[in-house]
C-alpha cells in the first residue's frame, strides 16, 4: 500500500516550457486535491476534484490545469511555465467525509 | 470562509522541554481541525485530528491536542520534547468549500529543538 505518489520528485524548467505532474492514490479515495507550499504562506489549493469525472479551481488555480484521469490518478499540467510558478507542489487525496487528508511526497520545481 | 491562524512563526525549545503549539480557527460551525507535520523535504503526515467527542484527542509520536470551543483554538502540546520532533507544524480546518469538502491551513510554526 503506497498510499500516495508522485512524479517527478524534482523538475528544472525553463520560462515557457510546459510540463505534466502526475498523482495517484492507491486508497480508493474519491477526493483529490492539488496544492503548492511557498515560505511562509503554508499549503494554498490549487485544483481539486471532489469525485471522479469532476474538477474545481481552488483558492490560486491561474497558469494550472488539471485532470482526474480516473478514480486513482489526478495530473498537474503547467501549459507555459513562468517563475513565479517555482514552488514545492502536494498531491493529496481524502475519503471526502472526515476531511482527513493524505498526502504525496512532493515536487520540487523550479523555473528558470 | 474557514481560517486558520498559527501565531508563532518559529518556535526554538530544549530538549526534554515540554511543548506548546498555537493554532486559532475561524468556523462557523463544529469544525474538524487536525494538526500536520512535516519534516525537511518530506510530505505532510497527520499528528491527530478531532471531530467530536472528547476535547482531548491523542496522537501520534507522543502528541496531543485540546479542542476549546470558547476560545476557537486547538493548541498542540507534548511533555517532553526530543530532537526528532525538529519539523514544521500545520494546523488546518476542514469544512465545506466549493463542491467537496476542503481543508484551510495556517501558515506554519517551524519548531527547533536544541541539544
Amino acid at each position: 500500500n503506497a498510499g500516495v505518489t508522485q512524479t517527478p520528485k524534482f523538475q528544472v524548467l525553463k520560462t515557457g516550457q510546459s510540463m505534466t505532474l502526475q498523482c495517484a492514490q492507491d486508497m480508493n479515495h474519491n477526493s483529490m486535491y492539488w496544492y503548492r507550499q511557498d515560505p511562509g504562506m503554508g499549503l494554498r489549493l490549487i485544483y481539486y476534484s471532489a469525485s471522479e469525472g469532476t474538477t474545481d479551481k481552488g483558492e490560486v488555480p491561474n497558469g494550472y490545469n488539471v485532470s482526474r484521469l480516473n478514480k486513482r490518478e489526478f495530473s498537474l499540467r503547467l501549459e507555459s511555465a513562468a517563475p513565479s510558478q517555482t514552488s514545492v507542489y502536494f498531491c493529496a487525496s481524502s475519503e471526502g467525509i472526515t476531511d482527513t487528508q493524505y498526502f504525496g511526497p512532493g515536487t520540487r520545481l523550479t523555473v528558470l | 470562509a474557514q481560517s486558520v491562524t498559527q501565531p508563532d512563526i518559529h518556535i526554538t525549545v530544549s530538549e526534554g522541554a515540554s511543548l506548546e503549539l498555537r493554532c486559532n480557527y475561524s468556523y462557523g460551525a463544529t469544525p474538524y481541525l487536525f494538526w500536520y507535520v512535516q519534516s525537511p523535504g518530506q510530505g505532510l503526515q497527520l499528528l491527530l485530528k478531532y471531530f467530536s467527542g472528547d476535547t482531548l484527542v491523542q496522537g501520534i509520536k507522543g502528541f496531543e491536542a485540546e479542542f476549546k470551543r470558547s476560545q476557537s483554538s486547538f493548541n498542540l502540546r507534548k511533555p517532553s520534547v526530543h530532537w526528532s520532533d525538529a519539523a514544521e507544524y500545520f494546523c488546518a480546518v476542514g469544512g465545506i468549500s466549493g463542491s467537496a469538502r476542503q481543508l484551510t491551513f495556517g501558515s506554519g510554526t517551524q519548531l527547533t529543538v536544541l541539544p
